[in-house]
């Protein structure tokens, strides 16, 4: 059974940092790219970010490019999100999901953790 | 990076059919296969319905269809069941970036 379990998330005040980490397992970790989507609370899905099976090619959502950085640990099954630089429109629940092959934008996002919350606040 | 634009809501009587639709542009929807759709019940994670613009994953009921014309995708759900009552997103990779729609509200009546 595919599993995402995410973790890392809390309180932290306006200009901090936080990471955010995904233990996967039941499936083959580094064959599948990996994303991040976050929803802040009553709002839509925003994709944050994803990266391919090696971690070669990444991908960022305009809004956090320069301030969050995706990686992941294949030996460790992980996946990663250092976030830096927060704002108070990053408070949202974080999803880690899983791709359908190697790169992390083709055949959509297939499993999703049930996210970890990140509040952005003074 | 702007959302897609879905309506807002939809609603149906149980057996009917809904279509949702997704517009954006060529540089998203319209360029590339890369779309998707997602349910979401309150709670819940999402959970994926179409990839690739028709595709169905293992287990999804063949109720649920997709298809693209130009720079809109639509997403049908035939045969409308109570637990159809959701959220749904549209997705769509837009070059070195994924977009979400803005998410339609369907409830059964």
């Amino acid at each position: 059974e595919v599993q995402l379990v995410e973790s890392g998330g809390g309180v932290v005040r306006p200009g901090g940092s936080l990471r955010l980490s995904c233990a996967a397992s039941g499936f083959t970790f580094d064959d599948y790219g990996m994303s991040w989507v976050r929803q802040a609370p009553g709002k839509g899905l925003e994709w944050v970010s994803g990266i391919n099976w090696n971690g070669g090619s990444t991908g960022y959502a305009d809004s956090v490019r320069g301030r969050f950085t995706i990686s992941r640990d294949n030996d460790k099954n992980s996946l990663y999100l250092q976030m830096n630089s927060l704002r108070a429109e990053d408070t949202a629940l974080y999803h880690c999901a899983r791709g359908q092959s190697s790169g992390w934008y083709e055949g959509g996002f297939h499993y999703w953790g049930q996210g970890t919350l990140v509040t952005v606040s003074s | 990076q702007s959302a897609l634009t879905q309506p807002p809501s939809a609603s149906g009587s149980p057996g009917q059919s809904v279509t949702i639709s997704c517009t954006g542009t060529s540089s998203d929807v319209g360029g590339y296969k890369y779309v998707s759709w997602y349910q979401q019940h309150p709670g819940k994670a999402p959970k994926l319905m179409i990839y690739e613009v028709i595709k169905r994953p293992s287990g999804v009921p063949d109720r649920f269809s997709g298809s693209k014309s130009g720079n809109t995708a639509s997403l049908t759900v035939s045969g409308l069941q109570a637990e159809d009552e959701a959220d749904y997103y549209c997705s769509s990779y837009a070059g070195s970036k994924n977009v979400f729609g803005t998410g339609t509200k369907v409830t059964v009546l």
